[in-house]
């Protein structure tokens, strides 16, 4: 069976300093990976995905995740936080077409 | 781009009634689409996979009787709540998966509120 896990529950980090959060897999093949963010009552936006390729993926809104086959690793990253970015975040693996999603960690990026 | 939208974006309805979600993808077609359910601070569970023209899969656990699922065209797939109770009260979302060659990205909407009194 294939899963994502998202080890934490709610990530606190002060504006302008470095934010990580951490998602891992288990899959017996390639993984896809991505990562979504969500706001209040909304749906999900995508930030970024990890199919093949270089292991530092570069997605929306100065996000960044690197893929760790070693470690089965796909920690979500920015330099710098804003407040802005303080919201939902859910890793997601594809087995096939139908994603499955971690259970979400909730950031928030205080000033 | 590549736009989901679903309607409406929130209903109140009374226990026993029936509720339908609509879901449009708006620059794009799409053969298969997906509905998910969020419970408050949950995660996103898939409910069904909806594919044009064809029977909608269900996961397990999901009475198909109760969720019904229409795809009648490559824009719009629709998401019924038979019989509504309490316990349907939730964020029901989908998304469209738009195709490009030999890569797929599912394209979210987004979401519905449902609350049944």
């Amino acid at each position: 069976a294939q899963s994502v896990a998202q080890p934490e529950d709610q990530v606190n980090v002060a504006e302008g300093n470095p934010l990580t959060v951490k998602c891992t897999y288990s899959v017996s093949g390639n993984p896809y990976l991505f990562w979504y963010v969500q706001y209040p009552n909304r749906g999900l936006q995508f930030l970024l995905k990890y199919i093949t390729g270089d292991n530092l993926v570069k997605g929306s809104y100065g996000f960044e995740a690197e893929f760790n086959k070693s470690q089965t690793s796909f920690h979500l990253k920015k330099p710098s936080a804003l407040v802005s970015d303080s919201a939902l975040y859910f890793c997601a693996m594809t087995s096939g077409y139908a994603l499955n999603f971690g259970k979400g960690t909730s950031l928030l990026v205080t000033p | 781009g590549a736009v989901v939208s679903q309607h409406p974006s929130w209903v109140i309805c009374k226990s026993g009634t029936s509720v339908k979600i609509e879901c449009r993808s708006l620059d794009f077609q799409a053969t298969t689409m997906f509905w998910y359910r969020q419970f408050p601070k949950q995660s996103l569970m898939l409910m069904a996979t909806s594919n044009e023209g064809s029977k909608a899969t269900y996961e397990q656990g999901v009475e198909k009787d109760k969720f019904l699922i229409n795809h009648a065209s490559l824009t719009l797939s629709t998401l019924t709540v038979t019989s509504a109770h309490p316990e349907d009260s939730s964020f029901y979302i989908c998304s469209a998966m738009k195709t490009s060659g030999s890569s797929y990205e599912q394209y979210f909407g987004p979401g519905t509120r449902l609350t049944v009194t």
